[in-house]
């Protein structure tokens, strides 16, 4: 059963620390998402990368934040420093997406709950 | 620009009953819809999705959903809830904006079941 995973499942960390969040995406899946869920947000795009290029990080932010993919296997976020406002569950997803835009379908990881203290 | 509003932020039934959760779109052209759920502590699974084929679309766990573009709704129904169906539920509607498809999620709706 194919699946996107994400490591850690939890993660708590002291403020100023860094965290790196894993993901790996469904083998094939050449699109991968980084999403934020907090209760007062609800779900936010952080960013959006595309056969291994990054083609949207407008919502995040980029004095603390970064996101690659070093293969095609593995995307990363990177939170440095933490902060306790990045306390959250980050979710990574993975889809196929062709030529002209459609409408695919993409698949989530179970999240990594970051908790800074 | 594309925008969905599900109506109620929570819903609760009894257990046996059926389910219905709303959701409004807003979209400039044909837009492709989804239902994600999203237990407890979980990550988001797709439910089911409409991509402009057959208006009445079946997704798992006994769920469905009509895409009616004169009212510009996508409701999600069931009609008999389970315990296990309590979760949160998340309507989506694709964007496509700067090269690719943006998901734009709703606000959720909580669903509890009662025995």
């Amino acid at each position: 059963d194919a699946r996107v995973t994400q490591t850690p499942r939890h993660k708590v960390t002291e403020m100023g620390q860094e965290v790196t969040m894993r993901c790996q995406p469904i083998l094939g899946h050449n699109t991968v998402f980084w999403y934020r869920q907090t209760m007062m947000q609800g779900l936010e795009l952080l960013a959006y990368f595309r056969n291994r290029a990054p083609l949207d990080d407008s919502g995040m932010p980029k004095d603390r934040f970064s996101a690659e993919m070093p293969d095609a296997t593995l995307a990363t976020l990177k939170i440095q420093p933490s902060e306790p406002r990045d306390s959250a569950v980050y979710f990574c997803a993975s889809g196929l997406e062709g030529t002209g835009g459609t409408g695919n379908t993409i698949y989530f990881g179970e999240g990594s709950w970051l908790t800074v203290v | 620009a594309q925008s969905v509003t599900q109506l109620d932020s929570h819903v609760s039934v009894s257990e046996g009953t059926p389910v219905l959760l709303r959701c409004n779109y807003s979209s400039s052209y044909s837009p492709s819809l989804f239902w994600y759920v999203q237990h407890p502590n979980k990550g988001l699974q797709l439910l089911l999705k409409y991509t402009s084929a057959a208006t009445l679309v079946k997704g798992i766990n006994g769920f469905e959903a009509e895409f009616k573009k004169s009212e510009t709704s996508f409701h999600l129904t069931k009609p008999s809830a389970h315990m296990s169906d309590a979760a949160e539920y998340f309507c989506v509607v694709t964007s496509f904006s700067g090269g690719y498809n943006k998901l734009i999620f709703g606000a959720g709706t909580r669903l509890a079941v009662h025995p």
